[in-house]
């Protein structure tokens, strides 16, 4: 059973267009979302990360917006690079486990075209 | 380069065979994850250890056992390996176990089971 659930599988965008990729979750005990991009032939690599207390973060290009009560989470990609090209989880852990395990989304690969 | 090193990069095995996988985490990182990616399950967590305890477990079969060892290096041990077994594992390390603390993943042994 899949806990994060993540949209599209992929995404093609024009440079200079905004990439935005989608994940929902049910276990309302996750308490901290990070996305992670993976280029080929390498591990995964934290880009971002929010808690549930706010609704919004953004660094540089990318910005996470959170919606509790929705329970769902998106990056957005702003003026998007072909150097974003790359697969992007987002993830989820629940603190009250007494483990920081990470439960992945099944991944975006996006394209982003000159 | 995240500072977690994996070896082997590659490995190629027989069915019914069985491996080891080697992670050392960051310098001063206490906990270790493993996790298996392939194409149809995505990013699965397996185990985790943090200073040398068995911390959580996930999705791990029984044919797989993993240890930690005094200096924090950990070995994945897959053993009746199956063609189905075949898949990227990766290993992060984090400085706690703690939640919120990133966890930086190395660059993954491919595993192929012919």
């Amino acid at each position: 059973q899949q806990q994060v659930k993540q949209s599209p599988q992929s995404l093609i965008v024009q440079k200079g267009g905004i990439s935005i990729i989608n994940c929902a979750y049910e276990n309302t005990a996750f308490d901290y979302f990070p996305w992670y991009q993976q280029f080929p032939g390498k591990g995964p690599a934290l880009l971002i990360a929010i808690r549930p207390d706010v609704s919004e973060k953004k660094e540089g290009r990318f910005t996470i917006s959170f919606n509790k009560s929705a329970k769902q989470f998106s990056l957005h990609i702003m003026d998007s690079q072909p150097g974003d090209s790359a697969t992007y989880f987002c993830a989820a852990s629940n603190p009250h486990t007494g483990a920081n395990n990470l439960f992945f989304g099944t991944g975006t690969r996006l394209t982003v075209i000159p | 380069d995240s500072g977690v090193t994996q070896t082997p990069k590659h490995l190629i095995t027989a069915t019914g065979q069985r491996v080891t996988l080697r992670c050392s985490p960051r310098s001063g990182d206490l906990s270790v994850y493993w996790y298996q990616q392939s194409l149809d399950q995505g990013l699965q967590f397996l185990i985790q250890y943090y200073n040398g305890e068995e911390r959580a477990k996930g999705n791990i079969l029984e044919r797989f056992s993993a240890q930690q060892f005094p200096d924090l290096h950990s070995e994945l041990n897959l053993s009746s390996l199956e063609l189905g077994d075949s898949a990227l594992y990766f290993c992060a390390s984090s400085a706690s176990d703690r939640a919120n603390t990133e966890a930086f993943f190395g660059q993954g042994t491919r595993l192929t089971v012919v």
